[in-house]
This record gives C-alpha cells, structure tokens and sequence, in this order.
C-alpha cells in the first residue's frame, strides 16, 4: 500500500543551525510533493511544491529536494529561529487523482 | 487568513448525533478538499470536489457524506456520531481542477468533541 514516511521523533535543534527533515515514500509515483507547516491548532500552511521533474527549490531560507530514485525528499530550513518551531508536513499527489495525501509530520524544535 | 471559512469552530455533541460543518473556499478557487486530523491518525484525507462534482475519495466513512453547492460552498455530514470521530476537521480550498494539485489553502479547522 501508499506510504509516506516523515520522522515521527521531534527533530531540536540550536538557533542558527541548519534543520533538515525527511520524507520517504513507497509504491507511489507522485507527480508533486509539497511541504507545509502547521502550528498547534491551526490549518497547515504551504510553503514549497516541487515537480516530479525538479531536482531542488528554493525560497528565501528554505530548500527542499525530491530524488524519485531514491523515493525521498529532505526539507532544509538554514540558519534557523525559534519562530521556525512547528509541525512540517511532507505532501504528495499524483498527476492522475485529485488526492493530495500528507505524512505523519515531524515536529522541529529551535532552542534559542 | 488564508480566505477560507470553516463554521463553526467548536462543536461539541453527544454519541449518536448528526452534525454539519461548513466551509466557504477562498474567492475563485473551484477546489474543495475535506481532512481530518486526530492525535494517532494525522491529517487524513476525506473528500474532494471540484466545481460542484466529486472528484476523489479517501477513506471517508459511510457515516460521512459531503456535497458542494453551486455557489462553491461545502458542507461535511457526520452522522451516528462515535466517540472516535472526535478530531479537526479541515476544509481546504485551491485554485487547480482536480487531477493537478497545486497548494492548498487551509482553513481554520472545526474541532468535534463527540460526548
């Protein structure tokens, strides 16, 4: 069956440092995979998309890459603030669904 | 405010019962996408429609059922409510017809409380 892997450990981290999360996927062919942060209570909000035919994007202090050989994705959030802490959500849909189906997430913490 | 309403925030109900969230997507947007997040289960995918159609479906529930109005509204129908439907029920709206998901925009949420 689908799967999507995000680490279920929260990731902390000392302010400044770089924090890079992971998501792994299994028997899925997804023509895109998102990232989206989510604070406690809220809705989720976007951040980054990246094509099935995109190695890398980037967007101020994020970066995310998408290696479909490896069928993962790390997510990079460099010189990191404590308002970085939150839940990253890795997402993934397929060129032929509607569906877009989000992982567990990952919690990251920033310690000032 | 990502322009997308949900109603109401908080509900809190008895086993047994029916309930009915709402949710109004941002101005354009034809997408309507339904997800709830509990503790053990993370965010998972219920329902979506596209311009008033259906579109795809995840594991929702028998007990569950959705529609979208022809003004672009949605609305959820939770019935014979169990202890184990209490979660946040996210709405989520975008701009791509379904089959090319760009970013969605997520609503608020409604927090179910089943009694």
């Amino acid at each position: 069956s689908q799967k999507i892997e995000q680490n279920s450990e929260a990731l902390n981290i000392q302010e400044g440092k770089t924090a890079t999360l992971t998501c792994n996927y299994t028997n899925y062919s997804p023509a895109y995979l998102q990232w989206y942060r989510q604070d406690p209570g809220r809705g989720p909000v976007f951040l980054l998309l990246i094509r099935e035919n995109e190695k890398e994007k980037r967007k101020e202090r994020l970066k995310v890459t998408f290696d479909t050989t490896l069928k993962q994705s790390l997510f990079h959030i460099t010189a990191s603030q404590p308002a970085d802490s939150a839940t990253y959500l890795c997402a993934l849909s397929s060129s032929n669904t509607g569906k877009l189906i989000f992982g567990q997430g990952t919690t990251l913490q920033v310690k000032p | 405010d990502s322009g997308v309403t949900q109603t109401p925030k908080h509900l809190i109900t008895a086993t047994g019962q029916r309930v009915t969230l709402r949710c109004s997507p941002r101005s354009g947007d034809l997408s309507v996408y339904w997800y709830q997040q509990s503790l053990d289960q993370g965010l998972q995918f219920l329902i979506q429609y596209y311009n008033g159609e259906e579109r795809a479906k995840g594991n929702i529930l028998e007990r569950f059922s959705a529609q979208q109005f022809p003004d672009l509204h949605s609305e959820l129908n939770l019935s014979s409510l169990e202890l184990g439907d209490s979660a946040l029920y996210f709405c989520a709206s975008s701009t791509t017809p379904g089959g090319k998901t760009g970013e969605l925009f997520f609503g608020e949420g409604s927090r179910l409380t089943v009694l």
